[in-house]
């Protein structure tokens, strides 16, 4: 089963616009990322936040954790529709060394 | 720099043939990994790697194997392929710390189609 859980699945919104995206997840973490994949690419980094952080700020980037809720979210202001990707979050989990969990992620589309 | 690079980028089996996946970085990461994606779905792990010699298990592991002989190759193969395999796979690197993991590297993907 999956750690980390995006929701929504699918966002369309208006260039300009505030996304929104959220991801739950089930155990404990040490830090959770978000990644980004634009169509027929590979995953690319964006953002880590720590277990000890409860906000993190990258550009148009802002990504929350609370550890009390097991959630995230990360809001992408003023989006582009070269912001259309698919966006996952991903935690760690350690068994025998550390592995990176992803969840589903959430497809978005923003319209220019 | 080239990051990591998988090969090949596009593979068609026949069911039951056998394959291997290669995987490069020149970043001397400690950890590799390899996932698999498919439509609509996150990314599953099917097996790491948290150093020279070593391997594990991920969430999807049956029917793969994996080997990491030399730190910078991390290979995964496909002994009887099967119409369940197809799948877009991902290997991904990391320079992980000893109490938490960091941001990973990612390849390009592979295609693999298995009819």
């Amino acid at each position: 089963s999956q750690q980390g859980e995006e929701d929504p699945q699918a966002l369309s919104i208006q260039e300009g616009e505030n996304a929104t995206m959220n991801c739950s997840y089930k155990t404990s973490i040490n830090n959770l990322q978000w990644y980004r994949q634009n169509s027929g690419r590979g995953l690319v980094h964006l953002i880590l936040i720590r277990s000890n952080e409860r906000e993190k700020h990258s550009g148009r980037l802002r990504v929350t954790l609370d550890t009390s809720k097991k959630s995230s979210s990360l809001l992408i202001t003023a989006s582009r529709a070269a912001d259309t990707a698919s966006y996952f979050c991903a935690t760690d989990a350690f068994q025998g060394g550390f592995k990176t969990i992803f969840g589903a992620g959430t497809r978005l589309f923003v319209k220019a | 720099n080239a990051g990591v690079t998988q090969t090949p980028k596009f593979r068609v089996l026949k069911t039951g043939q056998s394959m291997t996946l290669l995987c490069a970085q020149d970043m001397n990461h400690e950890y590799m990994y390899w996932y698999r994606q498919d439509p609509g779905m996150g990314l599953r792990l099917i097996h790491y790697s948290v150093g020279e010699g070593t391997t594990a298990k991920g969430e999807v592991p049956d029917g793969y194997n994996v080997s990491r002989l030399k730190k910078q190759n991390f290979l995964l193969g496909l002994e009887s392929a099967a119409p369940s395999q197809t799948s877009v796979y991902f290997c991904a690197s990391s320079y992980s710390g000893t109490t938490t993991n960091e941001k990973l590297f990612f390849g390009s993907g592979t295609q693999l189609s298995v009819l």
